[in-house]
């Protein structure tokens, strides 16, 4: 039962590009998203969130996109850099005492 | 910058002993979490913690885990009969509220059970 999905598993970017990862999710009923970024070896790192009032949230080279009516959250990366390669996170607070995380997407940044 | 500390940074066991993983959350936290990774895999939910119980906790915490705050600072995960399938990375996380807020994770225990 996947509540968070994250369908690409892989993503190469050229440096400077934008890097876009995608996000979609099941309950309604969530309304807290996060995205995490997480090396190897390493816990994941908190980058960017955003409530379900809002449908976009910056934060210098972050941005957060809410589709509520498609059940979809996107993070936008711009310009991407070698230091962002990495497993990005979507999670959401599950309105109960847990967060549920996707299962990831590699971001491979290219020099 | 307050963060979450954990220790050991990796433990390895034989089989059938019991391991505690140690944490210290951020001192104005008062949730606490903690969560595995098999290698490859999804960071998954063990247990959830606050006012000193358990909160929520996840089908894979069994008998065989438990969790302890023992003083104002420490929050420990106990497996007391390992097994090879435990191996994992261990994440301990904190946050300030309950929602509408980040939980904070620390840099992991990798446990290997052999």
């Amino acid at each position: 039962d996947q509540q968070v999905k994250q369908n690409s598993p892989s993503l190469s970017v050229q440096e400077g590009r934008i890097s876009i990862l995608n996000c979609d999710y099941t309950n309604s009923m969530f309304d807290y998203f996060l995205w995490y970024k997480k090396y190897p070896a390493e816990g994941p790192t908190f980058l960017i969130s955003i409530s379900s009032i809002k449908d976009k949230n910056e934060d210098g080279r972050f941005t957060v996109f809410l589709n509520k009516s498609a059940k979809h959250l996107s993070l936008h990366i711009v310009p991407s850099q070698p230091g962002d390669s990495a497993v990005y996170f979507c999670a959401t607070y599950s309105g109960t005492y847990k967060y549920i995380f996707g299962t990831g997407t590699r971001l491979k940044v290219l020099a | 910058e307050p963060e979450v500390t954990q220790t050991p940074s990796h433990q390895v066991t034989q089989m059938g002993q019991e391991v505690i993983l140690r944490c210290v959350p951020i001192s104005n936290h008062l949730y606490f979490y903690w969560y595995r990774q098999i290698l490859g895999q999804k960071v998954e939910f063990l247990v959830s913690f606050y006012n000193n119980e358990i909160s929520e906790k996840s089908e894979i915490f069994d008998d065989q885990f438990s969790v302890e705050r023992p003083d104002g600072s420490n929050f420990t995960l106990k497996i007391r009969s390992t097994k090879l399938e435990d191996s994992a990375m261990y994440f301990c996380a904190s946050s300030e509220y309950l929602a509408s807020t980040e939980a904070f994770f620390g840099q992991g225990t990798r446990l290997t059970v052999v």
